[in-house]
């Protein structure tokens, strides 16, 4: 059975880092994109970036790029997203999802973690 | 960036209706084009890929069609556990865009 296992909740003060993590099992890890994506209080799905964790092959959505890390231990199955100066504009709810491939170089989310909630407030 | 536009934003329907969600993207997309489903406080789940694929476990009332620019979610009869906010996503090119959404609300 695939599983993403996400880190949990995260309380912060703006200008603090933090790095959440996403553990993926019953697939083979290195072999499928994972991506994350924001979702702000009351708000829609935003995709933020994805990684291939077989090598750290990485990419960003214009919006998220130099805002945010996405990286990924491919040792223990787990994919990370991590901020080094966290605004309270980063407050929302954070999913990972393993992705499948469809077509030449394009990529569907086919399985989604629970969710991460972080919360930015001094 | 390709830019998803999801209509209605909210719709209210009764149990048994058969309810129809649009998705329009700014250029072509070939068939490169998800749907998923997110109930409150929940995780998405995800429905439908390559425009009209069932993902696995998905049941078959739920059903989705197009190609190109335009697209369609169908809920053939709808049911208590269908009611959620729906999204488009399509990923045919990066950026990967979702739509804003589809509120499915019980009239």
């Amino acid at each position: 059975e695939v599983q993403l296992v996400q880190s949990g909740a995260e309380v912060k003060k703006p200008g603090e880092s933090l790095k959440i993590s996403c553990k993926g099992s019953g697939y083979s890890f290195t072999r499928y994109w994972i991506g994350w994506v924001r979702q702000m209080p009351g708000k829609g799905l935003e995709w933020m970036g994805i990684i291939y964790p077989g090598d750290s092959d990485t990419r960003y959505s214009p919006s998220f790029q130099g805002q945010v890390t996405i990286s990924a231990d491919k040792s223990i199955s787990t994919a990370y997203l991590q901020w080094s100066s966290l605004k309270a504009s980063d407050t929302a709810m954070y999913y990972c999802a393993k992705t499948e491939a469809y077509g030449s170089g394009s990529y569907y989310p086919d399985y989604w973690g629970q969710g991460t909630l972080v919360t930015v407030s001094s | 960036d390709i830019q998803m536009t999801q209509s209605p934003s909210s719709l209210s329907a009764s149990v048994g209706d058969r309810v129809t969600i649009t998705c329009r993207a700014s250029q072509g997309i070939s068939n490169y084009l998800a749907w998923f489903q997110q109930k409150p406080g929940k995780a998405p789940k995800s429905l439908i890929y390559a425009a009209s694929s069932l993902q696995s476990g998905v049941p078959s009332k739920f059903s989705g069609s197009g190609f190109g620019t335009d697209f369609t979610l169908t809920i053939s009869s709808l049911q208590p556990e269908d009611f959620a906010t729906y999204y488009c996503q399509q990923y045919n090119s990066y950026p990967l865009t979702f739509g804003g959404g589809t509120k499915v609300e019980i009239k």
